[in-house]
């Protein structure tokens, strides 16, 4: 039983697209994050979410909007996607905002921009 | 700005030799520094964790050595294996999580 689920695994599509990866967890944890791992492993922090509200909005394109339909879910939307977008995307959770609670990451989404 | 400093960034070592990690902050207010392992294709986990309040933590092959007064803290791995070979990220923790820069660690046998 996975703990934080993404869907799809893998996407790879072409410049000017728009795309959504979906995550879920079944932690029952109330702050749920978008990270972007580029090529050298640097992990940056996208987007947090307490209880449905947006938290942490890091210096992102306006062209990616998060979405928490309820506090089990929180998907990614990329418009007008660009060559620079080609990532590793995880979503993670925690049962509170950081202090000493743990993150829990999904799988990973590995977008390829063509 | 990167809040958590992190070296080396990659790390080569013999098998059953020991690897060092290296992690620097400067926000005194960070009251959690936990250590993520990432293997290939996986998302990371947390590995240990320390509070300030402790000089070290051991849990198997694995100690965190923790230095309040220079701001500073290791990871390191005793016996080193290759099923060790991943990715290691310190972070802290205080109204936010921060992540070092990452060390892609290989051990070879």
């Amino acid at each position: 039983d996975t703990a934080v689920s993404q869907t799809p695994k893998y996407l790879v599509t072409q410049m000017g697209n728009d795309k959504s990866i979906k995550c879920e967890q079944n932690l029952g944890h109330d702050t749920m994050y978008w990270y972007k791992q580029d090529s050298k492993k640097f992990l940056k922090i996208m987007f947090s979410y307490n209880n449905k509200e947006l938290i942490i909005n890091e210096t992102v394109p306006n062209r990616f909007s998060p979405k928490s339909p309820d506090k089990a879910h929180l998907n990614l939307h990329i418009n007008s996607l660009e060559l620079g977008d080609s990532a590793v995307y995880f979503c993670a959770s925690s049962r509170g905002l950081a202090g000493i609670n743990e993150q829990f990451f999904g799988p990973g989404t590995r977008l390829t921009v063509l | 700005q990167q809040q958590v400093k992190q070296s080396p960034q990659s790390l080569i070592v013999q098998k059953g030799g020991i690897s060092i990690i290296n992690c620097a902050y400067e926000n005194t207010a960070f009251d959690y520094f936990p250590w993520y392992q990432q293997f290939p294709g996986k998302g990371p986990a947390l590995l240990i964790a320390i509070r300030p309040d402790v000089s070290e933590k051991k849990e198997g092959r694995f100690t965190i050595s923790f230095n309040k007064s220079a701001k500073q803290f290791s990871l390191h791995i005793m016996d080193s294996q290759p099923g060790d070979s991943a990715t290691y990220f310190c972070a802290a923790t205080g109204n936010q999580f921060y992540f070092g820069t990452g060390t892609s660690l290989t051990v070879i046998p």
